[in-house]
This record gives structure tokens, sequence and C-alpha cells, in this order.
């Protein structure tokens, strides 16, 4: 079958690094995306890798390996608005979206 | 502000009741698609489309019907609610469904209690 598994909940400090990790199963692959996702609000979108390796955009960088299935994003100086959940998404063959339960990020001062 | 726009934000309804949530976007986007979202789940997707005049079933499509009469309308209804569809609904749309970022804009939501 197909399958998202991410962490449920990490918690870091202000200013720090975190990295949140996301490994996939599907039936063929057309891309892995990040979704961040505020209380209460709307997903919004913040990468998508389709290619392994490394796409940074400002504080937050996306890594994709296909071979392992396996995807991370990582958050840079840490601002307290980054607290929100964050959401793996898997692109199958057929161009359906899997989606992760999401990863939701507490931030400390 | 280009978009997508959802209505009613919250609504409670009686189980047995009929349901249309109303979804209009403005970005000329192809494709457009009913999430649901569950405490503990990820999204699943109840149906979408990829064009006007055309629907297909997503992961939960039952007791949801949907139509797509033009590029920008796409409401989805509940013809008999039940307690199970109680969730937050959302409504999103792309540019088409393939060949691209596959980058979803989405609406601000529909909360959505069956009692």
């Amino acid at each position: 079958g197909q399958n998202i598994d991410q962490p449920t909940e990490m918690t870091a400090t202000e200013g720090a690094i975190v990295q949140i990790n996301c490994t996939y199963q599907t039936s063929g692959f057309n891309g892995l995306f990040w979704y961040q996702q505020h209380a209460g609000e709307a997903p919004t979108f913040l990468s998508y890798n389709v290619l392994d390796g490394l796409e940074e955009k400002g504080r937050f960088s996306s890594f994709l390996s296909r071979s392992k299935g396996y995807s991370y994003l990582l958050l840079k100086e840490l601002q307290m608005k980054d607290s929100a959940s964050y959401l793996c998404a898997a692109m199958d063959s057929n161009y359906q979206l899997i989606w992760g339960a999401g990863t939701k990020l507490i931030i400390k001062p | 502000i280009a978009g997508i726009t959802q209505a009613p934000t919250s609504q409670i309804l009686a189980a047995g009741r009929r349901m249309t949530l109303r979804c209009t976007q403005d970005m000329r986007h192809n494709a457009m698609y009913w999430y649901r979202q569950d405490l503990g789940l990820g999204l699943r997707l109840i149906h979408y489309s990829n064009t006007a005049g055309t629907t297909g079933k997503g992961e939960v499509p039952d007791g949801y019907s949907v139509s797509r009469a033009n590029t920008d309308d796409f409401p989805l209804t509940l013809a008999s609610a039940v307690p199970s569809q109680t969730s937050v609904y959302f409504c999103a749309s792309s540019e088409s469904r393939d060949g691209n970022t596959g980058e979803l804009f989405f609406g601000e939501g529909s909360r959505l209690t069956v009692l």
C-alpha cells in the first residue's frame, strides 16, 4: 500500500535548527511536497522535490533521496511564527497526492 | 485578492440533512479538489476535477457528490449527512493535475459538525 510516515510532534528552540523527516512508499513517484499549516488555517506550499538533492529557499531547505524513499525539511534560524504543522505529501504515478498526518512543530523561546 | 473562497466557514448540521459546501476560485485553474482533514490523519481526497465538465472519485468518495459546471465553481454535496462526516473540509485548486509541480492552493476550510 501507499504510506507516508513523519513524526507526530517536535519541539525546538527559537533561533535553532530543526529537521523534520518523512519517509514514503508510493506506487510510482512524481515528486515530494512540503506544506505548512498554522492552526485553524489552510495549508500553504513550501517546497517541491522530484530529483535527488537539496533545494534551498531562504531559511527553509528540502532534501530528497528517491532510492531511500526519504525526505526532510530543514528549518534554520527558527522564529516563533514557525510554530505550525508541516505536512509531507508524495505524488504517485497517477498524480494523486498521498499525505502524511503532519508534524506539529512547537517553538520555545 | 485572487484565491479560493469556501462557504460556509462553519456549520452544525443534523444527521440526515442535505448540505452543500461551496467553493469558488478566480485563478482559472483547471484542476480542483475536495479534501477532508481529521485529527491524526493526513488530508484525504474526496473528489477531484481535472477540468470543467469532468469529475473523479478520490480516496473517500462515499456519501459525497460533486459537480463542475464551469471552471470557477466546485461544490461538494452531502446528500444525507452522518456523524462520521464531521470534519474540516478543504477545497483546493492547481493549474493542472499533472505535468507541473502540482502546487495546490487551498481555501480557508469549512468546519462541519454533524450531530
